[in-house]
């Protein structure tokens, strides 16, 4: 297995413009999540799914949006990118099934600068 | 919403010392979980536990929920276990997890 992935790894984005942070997993995995990481703020919650088609704002949803039309891929939108969402980007997943540990398995990250 | 704190903020040690680390939390949970983000920014989830206590290897982890606060233990420390350590709750499932700030854990060797 795979577990989570990220792509890309780094970019480099000028204010206003739009990109599409992919994550992706192989465990079947109903829940998915995305977070954010900022200096001395810990990992805040951006949106997360519950499964196909079932997506819920976070703490901080602010200029993205997402969708979840598979069990595999949580794809996070940026629309207009500005320079207060430079940070590194996390997606994460779990399983829906409780008393397994709930496990939360997280991406490698994705470290994103809008200049 | 739900508050979580750890302390302390940063901790140095020496190799093969102990230490405690506290996640304070102010309300109950379903889940708590702790977390080791090492110095390349992966996170790796160490301990799923809303209450009682785990142990796993030299890492072992408590949570009194009735008293709100969990405590991961970390004996005869070594310089991999550098990194960011991170308590995280929810008081739904594991899919909206709230964290804390972390504690900078370096060991020296």
């Amino acid at each position: 297995n795979a577990g989570v992935t990220q792509t890309p790894k780094f970019q480099v984005l000028k204010t206003g413009q739009s990109m599409t942070l992919q994550c992706a997993q192989d465990m079947n995995h109903e829940y998915m999540s995305w977070y954010r990481q900022d200096p001395g703020m810990g990992l805040r919650l951006i949106h997360y799914s519950v499964g196909a088609g079932i997506t819920d704002q976070g703490e901080v949803p602010n200029g993205y949006n997402v969708s979840r039309s598979t069990t595999e891929d949580f794809p996070l939108r940026l629309l207009s990118a500005a320079p207060s969402q430079t940070s590194v980007y996390f997606c994460a997943s779990s399983s829906i099934h409780r008393g397994s540990g709930e496990t939360q398995y997280f991406g490698p990250g994705t470290r994103l600068l809008v200049l | 919403g739900i508050q979580v704190e750890q302390s302390p903020p940063d901790l140095i040690l020496q190799e093969g010392a102990n230490s405690t680390l506290r996640c304070n939390f102010s309300d109950s949970v379903n889940n708590l979980q702790w977390f080791h983000q090492n110095p390349w920014g992966q996170l790796i989830n160490l301990f799923y536990i809303p209450s009682g206590t785990k142990q796993n290897g030299r890492l072992s982890a408590t949570t009194v929920a009735t008293e709100r606060y969990s405590l991961l233990y970390i004996s005869s420390s070594q310089t991999t276990d550098s990194g960011v350590y991170f308590c995280a709750v929810d008081q739904g499932g594991s899919e909206k997890l709230v964290f804390g700030k972390g504690t900078k854990l370096t060991v020296n060797p």
